[in-house]
């Protein structure tokens, strides 16, 4: 199986302020096709999950520009260039290049 | 926009059949641009791909559970099911339906999930 390694597990964040996440896979997640098969998602506060990022830099539809997705191969990063208020919850990366998918053992933002 | 939506069995004990149901609105279990999965959280640990079904038929199942898991497909009813037998308190989580875009891959991310439902197991 796929190895999602995320860093920090918690990080406390300032409104205004940029944060960044970090995801490791133990493989590379680029699908015979060319497109990496990295994703991020944001669970809120007693909510089911949200789809943030697809294809490692790909924002879903409706979710702000403030949220960015890079990275290639192995090594990804999720950036929020001004944390928000709304934005506390736990963050996680998942691959999707083969199955069984896994995810990342998730980071907790929450607001200092 | 297309909704999912969990039903089903909440509170099992030892040894009996997990059985939950997946409920699609604004969308077809038949269609070719969705693999319909299962995917759980235990309490305070990571989530778990449990398994998906394509097109009514094909299925994929993660190893670590394979030899417990049926995902099936109604399309009268336009749902999809999860049984999971002989069940223990390790299987105790919140299980969510999801629906994955059928690109390359049959499984690539999963949008939209249902708001889940926890199954507890319990003597």
């Amino acid at each position: 199986d796929i190895v999602m390694t995320q860093s920090p597990l918690s990080l406390p964040v300032t409104p205004g302020e940029p944060a960044s996440i970090s995801c490791r896979s133990s493989q590379s997640l680029v699908y015979s096709n060319g497109n990496t098969y990295l994703a991020w998602y944001l669970q809120k506060p007693g909510q089911s999950p949200q789809l943030l990022i697809y294809f490692a830099s790909y924002r879903a539809p409706g979710v702000p520009d403030r949220f960015s997705g890079s990275g290639s191969g192995t090594e990804f990063t999720l950036k929020i260039s001004r944390v928000e208020a709304e934005d506390v919850g736990v963050y996680y990366c998942m691959q999707g290049v083969e199955t069984p998918i896994t995810f990342g053992g998730g980071t907790k933002v929450d607001i200092k | 926009q297309m909704q999912l939506q969990e039903s089903g069995s909440r509170l099992l004990k030892p040894s009996e059949t997990l059985s939950l149901t997946c409920a699609i609105s604004a969308g077809s279990v038949s269609s070719g641009a969705y693999s319909w999965n299962w995917i759980r959280q235990p309490p305070g640990k990571d989530f778990e791909w449990i398994g998906y079904i394509y097109q009514t038929g094909r299925t994929s199942y993660n190893p670590s559970l394979k030899t417990r898991v049926t995902i099936s497909a109604d399309r009268s009813k336009n749902h999809f099911s999860l049984s999971l037998n002989s069940v223990t308190a390790a299987d105790t989580a919140v299980y969510y339906c999801a629906g994955s875009k059928v690109g390359a891959a049959l499984v690539g991310w999963f949008d939209p999930w249902g708001q889940g439902i926890l199954a507890t197991v319990s003597s």
